[in-house]
């Protein structure tokens, strides 16, 4: 079956810091690839998307690079602020399949001033 | 402009009873999600609608739970007989159209919480 893999948190970064989040990933066709951040209290948003092999997704200042040969897409941010502070969730979804979508279980970011 | 909207944000039940959540999808979107979220974990798929087709109910977690959108428009999830281990965050999230790069727009959950 398919599965999403991300790195342990918490990642604790100071404001202006470089941020990577790792996400690796399998599945059996050709999934498009999601990021989703999610505050306290509140639903997932989605943050950026890549449909296919070699597609860099950004949002906000993150983007993230659909890497095939790797099965990777790995967040990432040049200068983090505190506002980013919150949980970020690899996903997948595959087209042609059963259209199950499927989640990391989410990296918690802290930003300190 | 509206987003998902879920009904009640949080629900309190003693073990046992029925409890049943609302869901308010993005009015054109054709497709319906629900996850069950707990703490420290991602999303966790339970079943989907397109329009009011259930096409994938697999994932639920027991026969206690079920969900319907009989006209295409909000759901409702179901949960029956609860017990503790249903404590949890229940997302709702649509989508338009059928392809896999449409995103999903997710409500902000209800929380589910059993005495």
């Amino acid at each position: 079956g398919n599965s999403v893999t991300q790195m342990e948190g918490p990642v604790t970064l100071s404001e202006e810091a470089f941020l990577t989040i790792n996400c690796t990933y399998t599945a059996t066709g050709y999934p498009s690839l999601f990021w989703y951040v999610q505050y306290p209290g509140e639903g997932l948003q989605l943050l950026l998307k890549a449909t296919k092999a070699d597609d860099k997704g950004s949002n906000k200042g993150f983007e993230a690079t659909y890497r095939k040969e790797t099965t990777s897409f790995h967040l990432e941010k040049g200068s983090v602020q505190v506002s980013d502070s919150a949980v970020y969730f690899c996903a997948l979804f595959e087209a042609g399949g059963s259209y199950i979508p499927t989640f990391g279980r989410g990296t918690s970011l802290i930003v300190h001033p | 402009d509206t987003g998902v909207s879920q009904d009640p944000r949080h629900k309190i039940t003693k073990r046992g009873q029925n409890v049943t959540f609302r869901c308010d999808p993005i009015s054109e979107h054709n497709r319906l999600y629900w996850y069950r979220q707990t703490l420290g974990q991602g999303p966790e798929f339970l079943t989907y609608f397109q329009n009011e087709a259930q096409l994938e109910k697999s994932r639920l977690l027991s026969d206690r739970f079920s969900a319907e959108r009989p006209k295409g428009s909000f759901s409702t999830l179901e949960i029956q007989r609860t017990e503790q281990g249903d404590s949890a965050m229940y997302l709702c999230a649509s989508s338009l159209g059928q392809g896999s790069n449409q995103p999903q727009h997710f409500g902000d959950g209800t929380r589910l919480s059993i005495l």
